[in-house]
């Protein structure tokens, strides 16, 4: 079954730091870029950060820029996400992503989610 | 920073078509894709590279691209397509992916 889970999700205090993790199986990720993409409660889609295959180009939304780190391992058919500082408005659930195809520019498959709380 | 702007909702009856357009400055010029978001589960690509229906997509599912706005059709609509769309595309400009703000179809 091709499918990819996150994992790292939780409550945490406003300023804190939370790593997500993706990990894939049934599905090669090492030559694909991929993805963060976020949904607050009740809201819609929210890029968040895009990592290329073999990590050399990064992207942030501005809104998560210099407090989010994306990083992958390759070896480990996994993605992460360090969120440091976090504000009330970083909760959501967060997804990850992988592009359709190399170089592709739409997201084909989707992990299930995990949900961050940031609250005190 | 580019926005694309999608209808809230749209409703429609069962069988008809429905319309949902996502509004981007000269978004002719760039690729659209589309998903389907039902309550509680991850978004599903329904439509990439503005008219590419992925396997397992029933033609139902259409899409076009033109000046400043895509769209996309749904036609002889059933109970099932109920759910939120997005539009969504990378704005090299940029260097970021963009969402649309999101349609919620209901079928009547």
């Amino acid at each position: 079954e091709v499918q990819l889970v996150e994992s790292g999700g939780g409550l945490v205090k406003p300023g804190g730091s939370l790593r997500l993790s993706c990990a894939a199986s049934g599905l090669t990720l090492n030559t694909y870029s991929m993805d963060w993409v976020r949904q607050a409660p009740g809201k819609g889609l929210e890029w968040v950060s895009s990592i290329s295959s073999s990590s050399s180009y990064i992207y942030y939304a501005d809104s998560v820029k210099g407090r989010f780190t994306i990083s992958r391992d390759n070896a480990k058919n996994s993605l992460y996400l360090q969120m440091n500082s976090l504000r009330a408005d970083d909760t959501a659930v967060y997804y990850c992503a992988r592009v359709g195809d190399v170089g592709a520019e739409y997201f084909q498959h989707w992990g299930q989610g995990t949900l961050v709380t940031v609250s005190s | 920073s580019y926005v694309l702007t999608q209808p809230p909702s749209v409703s429609v009856a069962p069988g008809k078509t429905a319309r949902i357009t996502c509004g981007g400055n000269i978004i002719g010029s760039k690729s659209v894709h589309w998903y389907q978001q039902k309550p509680g589960q991850a978004p599903v690509l329904v439509i990439y590279s503005d008219i590419d229906r992925p396997s397992g997509i029933p033609e139902r599912f259409s899409g076009s691209n033109s000046a400043n706005t895509a769209t996309l059709t749904i036609s002889r609509v059933e109970a099932g397509d109920e759910a939120d769309y997005y539009c969504q595309l990378w704005d090299s400009y940029s260097d970021r992916y963009v969402f649309g703000t999101g349609t919620k179809v209901t079928v009547l």
